[in-house]
């Protein structure tokens, strides 16, 4: 298995577009997860998905994110309009069981400018 | 709210030499601790994993240890060398409902001289 991937490894916009991170989870993981990283508040969890159904999108930081996950072997992160402040590398994980057996992604690098 | 803290920030040792590297948590209310190693430019890698019963738990040359009633763990690695250079993270999950829920602490930078 070639792991969670990620893509696109970087991404460089400018304030107001729009983006998209995909994620595909390593096949049989039922959970799904995208977490955040920043130096300043290390990693957060966004949201996750149970069997393609969100379960909690507590930590999705505002309106503009959205997250969706169609079928078991893709999800998107979507973040529209982007803002500076979004800068930051995003993770997506699965796993077989809700709390280890975590897989991680390479993540994606995003830079608004 | 859960809180971890894991201190040093970073550290430097020689190769060979045994290290501790601590975790702290605010909540002792937690249904397992886990360790990851993080390698620059990657995702994490999983280590160990404490369920909340357990006090250790082994790899290799790793050992991690819990101590739940005081909100504290340690990662020990023995014979450090240049390839365990890496940031080393520690997380929790809550209890009861909220078990997916990982909190991580902002990581130990280790560096391994060789």
């Amino acid at each position: 298995d070639a792991g969670v991937i990620q893509s696109p490894r970087h991404e460089v916009t400018e304030m107001g577009q729009e983006v998209t991170l995909r994620c595909k989870p390593i096949s049989g993981h039922d959970y799904l997860f995208w977490y955040r990283q920043t130096m300043m508040r290390g990693l957060e969890l966004l949201i996750y998905f149970n069997n393609n159904v969100p379960i909690d999108d507590s930590g999705m930081p505002e309106d503009r994110f959205s997250a969706k996950m169609p079928n078991a072997s893709f999800s998107t992160l979507k973040i529209q309009p982007s803002e500076p402040r979004d800068s930051a590398v995003y993770f997506c994980a699965s796993s077989w069981t809700a709390n280890y057996g975590y897989t991680f992604g390479s993540g994606t690098r995003l830079t608004v400018v | 709210k859960q809180e971890v803290t894991q201190i040093p920030a970073a550290l430097s040792v020689p190769e060979g030499e045994n290290l501790v590297l601590n975790c702290s948590f605010t909540d002792s209310a937690i249904y397992n601790l886990q360790w990851f190693r993080q390698d620059p430019g990657k995702g994490l890698t999983s280590l160990l994993l404490i369920q909340s019963s357990q006090r250790e738990q082994t790899s290799g040359r790793l050992n991690a240890s819990l101590d739940k009633s005081s909100g504290r763990s340690t990662l020990y690695i023995a014979a450090s060398q240049p390839g365990d250079s890496a940031t080393y993270l520690c997380a929790v999950s809550g209890s009861g409902g909220s078990n997916y829920k990982l909190t991580f602490g902002k990581g130990t930078l280790l560096t391994v001289n060789p």
